[in-house]
């Protein structure tokens, strides 16, 4: 059983087009985020979220914006796709009051020509 | 600069062989040390957990070491495998956030 799944692994578009990543976790975790991983292999977090509180990285364009239907769901939708969105995007999910705390996704991989 | 930093940046070493990475952070408030091991390909898997007051935690042919006075943490391959190859990365838990580094690239050949 695949703890924290994500869908498409990898993703081939173009400029300007509007694309979604979904993810999604049967830990039974509270919290879900998602990261960015660049071509240097640097993750950095985009957002944090659980059922009362979204966090938002501030260097993280507005065409970003992250959906939850329900707990066990955090999809990243992105708009106007740019070049220098192709990275890599990890989903991860915690439970914020118990270790070993995060467990990560396979990755979706990017690329916008 | 960036607050977690690595080193490092890649290593080769033959199959059987130890070696040691390096890891340097200045964030605060310090909440716990990570270290994370990913598969090319794959997300970060979590190898070890240290909070302020361990300094030393192993898994299996891991092991990891905190030094909270000078901020460095070190892991440790004992007879390393071609599985070991791959990205390891040390990150601080500050807060709720995670810092991650830039990791190092493993290589281990026969």
């Amino acid at each position: 059983d695949t703890a924290v799944s994500q869908t498409p692994k990898y993703l081939v578009t173009q400029m300007g087009n509007d694309k979604s990543i979904k993810c999604e976790q049967n830990l039974g975790h509270d919290t879900m985020y998602w990261y960015k991983q660049d071509s240097k292999k640097f993750l950095k977090i985009m957002f944090s979220y659980n059922n009362k509180e979204l966090i938002i990285n501030e260097t993280v364009p507005n065409r970003f914006s992250p959906k939850s239907p329900d707990k066990a769901h955090l999809n990243l939708h992105i708009n106007s796709l740019e070049l220098g969105d192709s990275a890599v995007y990890f989903c991860a999910s915690s439970q914020q009051d118990r270790r070993p705390g995060y467990t990560f996704g396979s990755g979706t991989r990017l690329t916008v020509v | 600069k960036n607050q977690v930093e690595q080193s490092p940046q890649s290593l080769i070493i033959l199959e059987g062989k130890n070696c040691t990475l390096q890891c340097n952070y200045t964030v605060s408030p310090f909440s716990n040390l990570r270290w994370y091991k990913q598969d090319t390909g794959r997300g970060p898997v979590s190898l070890t957990i240290m909070t302020f007051s361990e300094n030393t935690k192993s898994n299996g042919r891991y092991t990891a070491t905190l030094d909270a006075d000078t901020k460095q943490s070190s892991l440790h391959i004992t007879a390393s495998q071609l599985s070991d190859s791959a990205s390891y990365i040390c990150v601080q838990q500050a807060g709720t956030a995670l810092i991650f580094g830039k990791g190092t690239t493993l290589s281990v050949s026969s």
